[in-house]
């Protein structure tokens, strides 16, 4: 069965770094795109960025370009969406999802990981 | 950008009826190298993913129950729910892989009446 298993749920105060990961399985991981998605709460679907795990060529949406770093290492599988300073703004939930190609729908998605930045 | 809008915001429906859900996109999504609209349709229920329903504006995922169906080219687009059941009540969003920045639609609230 393909899949991709979340890291738990976060919670961080403002200006603290924070990693949280995507693995997938039952598939050949470096062969497909892993795409991340926002949804703040209560409202929709942000597509943040993409990253093909095989040589890692990552692209970003212009709103997310700076604000987060998307990373993968095909060894352990893993795909990763870090913060280097937190923001309250950062507060949301964060799917990751496969692509099959770069003009592609999202299909599976992970269970989530829902990131709470608070003071 | 290509900014994709949804009508409704939300919706009720009698159980058994129809349900119709529209997304226009603000540029074409029809690649005309392919002949295809790269348009999907995705389901959220509460406290869970999103899930696909259509690709290719019409393509039903495998396991979608068949009273979902999708249609429109260009730039109007429709999902449209058969006969509506009671696990059907979730939020709906289109969503364009034409182009990046991918976009989504706001999400349509589909309630029982």
């Amino acid at each position: 069965e393909v899949q991709l298993v979340q890291s738990g749920a976060e919670v961080k105060k403002p200006g603290e770094s924070l990693k949280i990961s995507c693995k997938g399985s039952g598939y050949t991981f470096s062969s497909y795109w892993i795409a991340w998605v926002r949804q703040m709460p209560g409202k929709g679907l942000e597509w943040m960025g993409i990253i093909f795990p095989g040589d890692s060529d990552t692209r970003y949406s212009p709103s997310f370009q700076g604000q987060v770093t998307i990373s993968a290492d095909k060894s352990v599988n893993s795909a990763y969406l870090q913060w280097s300073s937190l923001k309250a703004s950062d507060t949301a939930m964060y799917y990751c999802a496969i692509m099959r190609g770069v003009s592609n729908w999202f299909d599976p998605w992970g269970q989530g990981t829902l990131v709470t930045v608070s003071s | 950008d290509i900014v994709m809008t949804q009508s409704p915001d939300s919706l009720a429906v009698s159980l058994g009826e129809r349900a119709t859900i529209n997304c226009k996109s603000s540029q074409t999504v029809l690649y005309s190298s392919t002949n295809k609209n790269y348009l999907a349709w995705y389901q959220q229920k509460p406290g869970q993913p999103p899930k696909l329903l259509i690709y290719w504006a019409s393509t039903r995922e495998s396991g979608v129950p068949d009273r979902f169906s999708g249609s429109g080219s260009g730039t109007d687009f429709t999902l449209t729910i058969g006969s509506l059941q009671a696990e059907d009540v979730a939020v709906y969003y289109c969503h364009q892989y034409y182009d990046t920045p991918y976009t989504f639609g706001q999400g349509t609230k589909l309630e029982i009446k």
